[in-house]
């Protein structure tokens, strides 16, 4: 079994929607949890970064860290097409955040 | 400020053989990291260095190794090249203080025929 575990989708929303995208993980080490996002033929981009429990919000994306049930969350408001892309949960349990262990990986595709 | 670079872009090898792939970190970025990224085993770490230093390393065979120069520059080795090393290659930089964020480069695809 995978330290951590997501759902590769895809997933097609229509524009507008409100996505959710989730990892969970076994590794009660995990203590920095970051969401990173991947367009084809690129490498990937960090988008959010969460230290513990709890939520963080940055424009239309928010964070969601549950420590206790081992799941994180990253939500995407008013999702537009240039949103399409694959959504990547990371988790590191050293404060550098260098040695990540990544999810699999979800693929969007918002429809216009 | 130019990204992370990675040299080659596409590299073909055939089994056995041995391929050497190049990153140069974001100036003034002097830690490198390495991911393999395939489609059944998602983003795996490979190795990180610092001043020229392996600091980290993940769960790889031997045959995959890498160094650091001065100028914070990473190449890192594959020997005996195998069909399952087909993969997305990726160096990440960051500036090493304290929780800084990791930039990615494009990548290196290495097809094993």
């Amino acid at each position: 079994q995978k330290e951590v575990e997501q759902d590769p989708g895809p997933l097609s929303v229509p524009e507008g929607a409100i996505v959710s995208l989730n990892c969970t993980y076994s590794n009660s080490a995990f203590q920095y949890f970051m969401w990173y996002r991947q367009y084809s033929r690129k490498g990937p981009e960090l988008l959010m970064y969460t230290y513990s429990s709890g939520n963080k919000e940055d424009g239309r994306f928010t964070a969601q860290v549950d420590k206790s049930s081992k799941y994180i969350s990253l939500f995407i408001r008013d999702s537009q097409p240039s949103d399409s892309a694959t959504y990547l949960c990371a988790m590191s349990a050293t404060r550098g955040r260098r040695a990540l262990t990544f999810g699999s990986g979800t693929r969007l595709q918002v429809q216009p | 400020k130019a990204g992370v670079t990675q040299t080659p872009r596409y590299l073909i090898k055939t089994r056995g053989q041995q391929v050497t792939l190049s990153c140069s970190p974001i100036s003034g970025h002097r830690s490198v990291s390495w991911y393999q990224q395939t489609p059944g085993q998602g983003l795996q770490f490979l190795f990180e260095y610092f001043s020229e230093t392996q600091r980290n390393k993940g769960n790889f065979p031997g045959r995959f190794s890498g160094r650091q120069f001065s100028n914070s520059r990473s190449e890192m080795n594959v020997s005996t090249l195998e069909l399952g090393d087909s993969a997305l290659y990726l160096c990440a930089s960051s500036l090493d203080r304290g929780a800084d964020t990791q930039y990615f480069g494009p990548g290196t695809r290495l097809t094993v025929l």
